[in-house]
């Protein structure tokens, strides 16, 4: 099966760098991925890593390491309203390729 | 542009009554998903679909049950509620396409909340 580990809860202050980690089980491995939900609201897509190295879009990044099945979301200039849960999600061969498997979210508080 | 839209978005029941969650896209998407969300389970996949008719398990099927007639709708029924099928329920869509990041890219609708007394 397919399985993913992250921290439940980060807490950082605004203007700060903050690193949410992510190591998963997959049977064959088709892409990482990063969603962000506030509270109440939907899961919105963040980004996408299938090969190795960091992926930048504007104020996140997202970096992979295949050989590690590891994973890090970094956000950078942290603002009030990040303040949210990430998710990291795999495609792996047990869900036919396409669907996702979420690991259980991080809370994310940003502080003034 | 309305998206992907879930109804209801509360749905209060009781144990034993049979619900139907229905979801609704505007993009034409191939494939739609439901995921319940628990608190501590993150989002956990029940049924997908890759097209109308052609509909696939998840990880937490039993007591479900979806059907896709058309592209832009995929229904969930829950044939008798439970309990535990208390949990806020999520629709997604993503595109067939030959775009890795667009093919990895699901879009979500509002959810419903849903409460089995």
């Amino acid at each position: 099966g397919q399985s993913l580990e992250q921290p439940s809860e980060v807490t950082a202050v605004e203007g700060a760098i903050v690193q949410i980690n992510c190591t998963y089980q997959t049977s064959g491995f088709y892409g990482l991925s990063w969603y962000q939900q506030h509270d109440g609201g939907a899961p919105t897509f963040l980004s996408y890593n299938a090969l190795d190295g960091l992926e930048e879009t504007g104020r996140f990044s997202s970096f992979l390491s295949r050989s590690d099945s590891y994973g890090y979301l970094l956000l950078q200039e942290l603002q009030m309203k990040d303040s949210a849960s990430y998710f990291c999600a795999v495609r792996g061969r047990d869900t036919g390729r396409r669907a996702l498997t979420f690991g259980s979210g991080t809370r994310l508080q940003v502080q003034p | 542009d309305a998206g992907i839209t879930q109804s209801p978005r509360y749905k209060i029941t009781e144990t034993g009554r049979q619900v139907t969650l229905m979801c609704h896209q505007t993009w034409s998407h191939s494939y739609m998903f439901w995921y319940r969300q628990d608190l501590g389970h993150g989002l956990r996949l029940i049924y997908y679909s890759a097209a109308a008719d052609i509909t696939d398990k998840g990880e937490v099927p039993d007591g479900y049950v979806v059907s896709r007639s058309k592209t832009e709708n995929f229904p969930l029924t829950l044939e008798s509620a439970t309990r535990s099928q208390t949990s806020v329920y999520f629709c997604a869509s993503s595109e067939s396409t030959t775009s890795d990041r667009r093919y990895n890219e699901q879009f979500f609708g509002p959810g419903t909340r849903l409460t089995v007394l």
